[in-house]
């Protein structure tokens, strides 16, 4: 597509639900990103893809949080046994060139757990 | 571990007038890149302007530029001649590439709201 577009835009659910969160980037890009944005804080690095493998999960918070990127294509962020503490925006980017390149982001899928 | 400080939460700005944003970061590191990214109501993050610490020159796109200060590891941003369109949430980020392959993630600042009063 011409953009990163992530689905759903906003998502309203109890805690202790699952949830999935998917992002479909920019054809081509290998490398996708997913952030987490609090309110009132910057995005901050959950996980990095490059192709099918996930390169670097150092920024997922604990292992209720999973993602998954089987074709090296769209991607998934799972959430298990969500808490309040989980609301945020979710945030995808991806990059089509070298580690230097820019990152596009999506409009992020906000969530909000009751 | 990389930080980046945004010590002013708001400002504003009258049309047509310009304004500084302020960002400072710390890093151990010789050669990283510096960005800084707006967001609208919409979420979506977009490009303003990215520095390669390596450059001495300050880098400028159209309205907006950057004071690179690499010694005092500042990096402020300056938008001039502001239009009602600026009004957003900016952003600034540290990225470092310690060699090619290597995961380059984003570390952002708070985010400082701008406000432009027509």
């Amino acid at each position: 597509g011409a953009g990163v577009s992530q689905t759903p835009s906003n998502k309203v659910t109890e805690k202790g639900k699952y949830v999935e969160l998917r992002c479909d980037p920019i054809s081509g890009h290998t490398a996708l990103y997913w952030y987490r944005q609090s309110l009132g804080q910057g995005p901050e690095f959950l996980i990095y893809f490059q192709g099918t493998g996930a390169a670097d999960d150092s920024g997922l918070p604990n292992d209720r949080f999973f993602a998954v990127r089987p074709e090296g294509s769209v991607s998934t962020l799972k959430i298990q046994r969500t808490e309040r503490g989980d609301s945020a925006v979710y945030l995808c980017a991806s990059r089509g060139g070298p580690n230097t390149g820019e990152l596009f982001f999506g409009e992020g899928s906000r969530l909000t757990v009751l | 571990a990389q930080t980046v400080t945004q010590s002013q939460p708001e400002m504003s700005v009258q049309e047509a007038e310009t304004v500084t944003l302020s960002c400072t970061y710390d890093t151990s590191e010789s050669d990283y890149y510096l960005f800084w990214y707006k967001q609208p109501p919409s979420r979506q993050m977009i490009l303003v302007i990215r520095q390669e610490a390596y450059k001495q020159q300050n880098a400028t796109e159209n309205r907006f530029s950057v004071n690179f200060q690499k010694a005092a590891k500042s990096f402020s941003l300056k938008i001039s001649d502001s239009q009602l369109g600026d009004a957003a949430m900016y952003f600034c980020a540290y990225k470092w590439v310690p060699y090619t392959g290597a995961n380059s993630k984003l570390t952002f600042g708070k985010g400082i709201t701008l406000s432009v009063r027509p």
